[in-house]
């Protein structure tokens, strides 16, 4: 089964900074695209951050660049995000998301993880 | 940046009946359009790849059409289980990766 677990989430003060992690498994993580998207409290899903397979290619979304960096670690089949200056409005849930295809460049997001939620606050 | 807007926001539907929901982008994705279902507390489920496409184990009642900036979703007969908001997505040109801001199904 495939399956994506996300974790590191929690409550954190504005300013500081985050680890969030992403465990895979149910498929070979070393050929797909990934993906961080987020959703505020109900609000709608927004896209964050993507890495290729080797790492040669990431993305980010203008509202977060300069602040998170995504990595990927494929011998340990794991998607990280690392936070910092994190503000008020960066409080969500965070979702690790597959791209669908290891093959196409055009890729939706199929599967995604449970997700974990970041709060800052003072 | 290709920006998608659903309609409507809300959609209330008794059981049974069909639903019709519309996403619009504002230019041509093709047909790279995907639409995802989420229940509260749950992540966002792929419905629909390619505009038209069933992902695995989706249901015959949902349909998805539509090309170029204009797309529907239907679910032809509303089972209880599909109250739910649902999202489309363009992958067309990236990035970024972007989404519809959702339509919620209800009960009427």
């Amino acid at each position: 089964e495939v399956q994506l677990v996300e974790s590191g989430g929690g409550l954190v003060q504005p300013g500081g900074s985050l680890r969030l992690s992403c465990a895979a498994s149910g498929f070979t993580f070393s050929s797909y695209s990934m993906n961080w998207v987020r959703q505020a409290p109900g609000k709608g899903l927004e896209w964050v951050s993507y890495i290729s397979t080797g790492s040669g290619t990431i993305y980010y979304a203008d509202s977060v660049k300069g602040r998170f960096t995504i990595s990927r670690d494929n011998a340990k089949n794991s998607l990280y995000l690392q936070m910092t200056s994190l503000r008020a409005e960066d409080t969500a849930v965070y979702y690790c998301a597959r791209a669908a295809s290891s093959t196409s460049s055009y890729n939706w997001f199929d599967p995604w993880g449970q997700g974990t939620l970041v709060t800052v606050s003072s | 940046e290709i920006v998608m807007t659903q309609s409507p926001a809300t959609l209330s539907v008794s059981p049974g009946e069909r639903a019709t929901l519309s996403c619009r982008a504002s230019q041509s994705v093709s047909s790279n359009l995907a639409w995802y279902q989420q229940k509260p507390g749950q992540a966002p489920r792929l419905i629909i790849y390619g505009a038209s496409t069933r992902a695995t184990g989706i249901p015959a009642r949902f349909s998805g059409s539509g090309s170029g900036t204009e797309f529907t979703l239907t679910i032809s007969s509303l089972q209880s289980e599909d109250f739910a908001v649902y999202y489309c997505q363009q992958y067309k040109n990236w990035p970024p990766w972007t989404f519809g801001q959702g339509t919620k199904v209800e009960i009427k």
